[in-house]
């Protein structure tokens, strides 16, 4: 069962465009990572938010974390085809610190 | 900083045989390493997580005796895949993190193809 539903599952849009994938759960989070992964690679840390209500900016991106630290969204401005790629948020929920991760968002950005 | 190495990258063996992948976090020291697999336009799925000097924690359906991970230093840890079928042929990743950290840092992946 996945904790963290992640939408959409699937993103096409032409270059200069923006998009937004969201993240939400019904549990608190103690910390919450976007990761961006190409194929045959590992994913690479976006960003990690920590505080409800805060907001992280990372050149065109977005990302907000929830008032409550139940839910998040990743906003790209004016995409680029370099943009392209999984998107996978993910939520630390123990002291373990195991992730719950979302289904992911494929995303294609075209010239 | 917060570089993670696996190897190898790809390996193909034989039904039967057994595979040795390494996970290395070459600039920290990686209290807790996980160890996840991952299927062609899929999420990531735990599959156990490690510390340091204590026996594995393996997520419900995962064969302890199957997939045997050590996590002998603070900057090594291996995954065995025992006895190979074709059925575990899949992309495995490992992330570590350091004391006290929230963020996972991963492997760039092993994709292992049992024949």
């Amino acid at each position: 069962t996945q904790l963290l539903e992640q939408s959409p599952q699937f993103l096409s849009i032409q270059e200069g465009e923006n998009l937004t994938v969201y993240c939400n759960s019904s549990s608190v989070f103690s910390s919450l990572q976007w990761y961006r992964q190409e194929p045959g690679e590992g994913p690479v840390l976006l960003v990690t938010v920590v505080t409800g209500g805060e907001v992280k900016k990372l050149k065109r991106l977005t990302f907000q974390f929830g008032d409550a630290r139940k839910d998040s969204s990743l906003h790209i401005t004016a995409a680029q085809p370099g943009d392209t790629g999984l998107y996978l948020c993910a939520g630390d929920t123990d002291s373990w610190g195991k992730l719950q991760f979302g289904a992911g968002t494929q995303v294609v950005v075209t010239p | 900083g917060a570089v993670v190495s696996q190897h190898p990258s790809w390996v193909i063996c034989k039904s039967g045989t057994s595979v040795k992948i390494e996970c290395r976090s070459l600039d920290f020291q990686a209290t807790t390493m996980f160890w996840y697999r991952q299927f062609p336009k899929q999420s990531l799925m735990l599959m156990a997580t490690s510390n340091e000097g204590s026996k594995a924690t393996y997520e419900q359906g995962v064969e302890k005796d199957k997939f045997l991970i050590n996590h002998a230093s603070l900057t090594l840890s291996t995954l065995t895949v025992t006895s190979a079928h074709p059925e575990d042929s899949s992309f495995y990743i490992c992330s570590a993190r350091g004391q006290g950290r929230a963020e996972q840092y991963f492997g760039p992946g092993t994709r292992l193809t049992v024949t």
